[in-house]
């Protein structure tokens, strides 16, 4: 049972405009949530996080919002640059397992 | 300084064959977690380290899995009498100590094939 889910396996934007990744999750006791990038062949790098006490975190050109009453949480990258073609991945802190939990991943693709 | 290392990068094996991956953490670390990656799956927790000790061994897949961790760094993963199934990349994390505001730094991972 997926707790948390990235439901579009995959996004394309023109350069320049928003791109908007979604993450839901179905633990109401996650307390913490944080975005990773991919590249291929590296590992994960984290991005951005949010804590559930917040409904939103900006950071440059990214920025996460969290509707907790919807467990829903999406990340927004304005302007989108052709560098931020990766796979995004969506994790939750579960503090009663001490783990985090990962989606399956969003492969973005900014074209130029 | 360093990041988080892993290695072998690529593992091809024969099934039934047995293979130990490597992961150094960044030095200072505390928590050490590691995760696989099969094709088209997200990130699927296997096992995390505080110190030499490992809490929860729940995401372990079977007992042909095992992990340990020496003088709260370098830390080896073993899978035993490989199958088909355990083809995947095995990810490595570092974070200065367990807990979810701690940023977690991955390595590049260990890409293994059993064939």
């Amino acid at each position: 049972d997926q707790q948390v889910k990235q439901n579009s396996p995959s996004l394309s934007v023109q350069e320049g405009r928003i791109s908007i990744l979604n993450c839901d999750y179905t633990n109401s006791m996650f307390d913490y949530f944080l975005w990773y990038k991919k590249y291929p062949a590296e590992g994960p790098t984290f991005l951005i996080s949010i804590s559930s006490i917040k409904d939103k975190n900006e950071d440059g050109r990214f920025t996460v919002f969290l509707n907790k009453s919807a467990k829903h949480l999406s990340l927004h990258i304005v302007p989108s640059q052709p560098g931020d073609s990766a796979v995004y991945f969506c994790a939750a802190w579960d503090s009663g397992t001490y783990k985090y939990i990962f989606g399956t991943g969003t492969r973005l693709k900014v074209l130029a | 300084g360093a990041g988080v290392s892993q290695s072998p990068s690529n593992k091809v094996t024969e099934k039934g064959k047995d293979v130990e991956l490597r992961c150094d953490p960044i030095s200072g670390h505390t928590a050490l977690y590691w995760y696989r990656q099969s094709l088209g799956q997200g990130l699927e927790f296997l096992i995390y380290f505080q110190g030499n000790s490992a809490p929860d061994k729940s995401g372990l897949p079977s007992d042909r899995f095992s992990a340990e961790r020496t003088g709260g760094s370098v830390s080896t993963l073993t899978i035993q009498r490989t199958q088909q199934e355990d083809s995947a990349v095995y990810l490595c994390a570092s974070s200065p100590a367990a807990g979810g505001t701690d940023t977690q730094y991955f390595g590049p991972g260990t890409r293994l094939t059993v064939l």
